[in-house]
């Protein structure tokens, strides 16, 4: 198993431009989630997912959108990048939803 | 007042003695804690999970849970410099659309020294 996959790990993206960070997981889990974290900081969930085909809002949603078509990928889509946007993603997934998270690798977004 | 509070540290720690790390939380609906480990420049990974009131002990690490005062606790005993790190205290308490959520600490920077 390779769990909970993020790609890219790294990324400049220059203002107003858009992207899309992949996250895959091979466990069958319900529950998906992205979250950022600034430097020094906690998480902050933008969007969470609690199967397919269903999606909701976090506290930091606004300028990222989010897709649940499988249950295993849960794309987060960056329209118009922002220098406010630059931070640490991580993605993370549960079974069920009292049970533990477990989290990708991340990815470092810059906007510069 | 936040929801999960946690002393951002950082918390200095003798090497062999045991580090002591607290975590409060605000809504008596929650039902599960968590405690994680994260490295700098790293991504959270789980140490444990305590669902009852009481101890729960996993080789080092001791999670203690206590509903009635809303406080969750790792102890972590024989303290090694590789349990430098920050640890993140997760509370999962119940949402209005009659799911859950991951309420998230900022995080006690620990530092273990030699």
């Amino acid at each position: 198993n390779a769990g909970v996959t993020q790609t890219p790990k790294f990324r400049i993206l220059k203002i107003g431009q858009s992207m899309t960070l992949q996250c895959a997981q091979d466990m069958n889990h319900n529950y998906m989630y992205w979250y950022r974290q600034d430097p020094g900081m906690g998480l902050k969930l933008i969007y969470y997912s609690v199967g397919a085909g269903i999606t909701d809002k976090g506290e930091v949603p606004n300028g990222y959108n989010v897709s649940r078509s499988t249950t295993e990928d849960f794309p987060l889509r960056l329209e118009l990048a922002a220098p406010s946007q630059t931070s640490v993603y991580f993605c993370a997934s549960r079974l069920l939803r009292d049970t533990e998270a477990f989290f990708g690798q991340g990815t470092r977004l810059t906007v510069v | 007042q936040k929801e999960v509070e946690q002393n951002s540290g950082p918390l200095s720690v003798p090497e062999g003695a045991i580090a002591s790390l607290n975590c409060t939380y605000s809504d008596r609906g929650s039902q599960s804690f968590f405690w994680y480990r994260q490295y700098s420049g790293k991504s959270p990974e789980l140490i444990m999970s305590i669902y009852s009131n009481g101890d729960k002990e996993d080789g080092r690490f001791t999670a203690q849970l206590n509903k009635a005062s809303q406080y969750v606790s790792l102890l972590i005993r024989d303290s090694q410099p590789s349990d430098s790190a920050t640890y993140l205290c997760a509370v999962n308490r119940p949402s209005m659309d009659s799911n859950y959520q991951l309420i998230w600490g900022a995080g006690t920077k620990l530092i273990i020294k030699p």
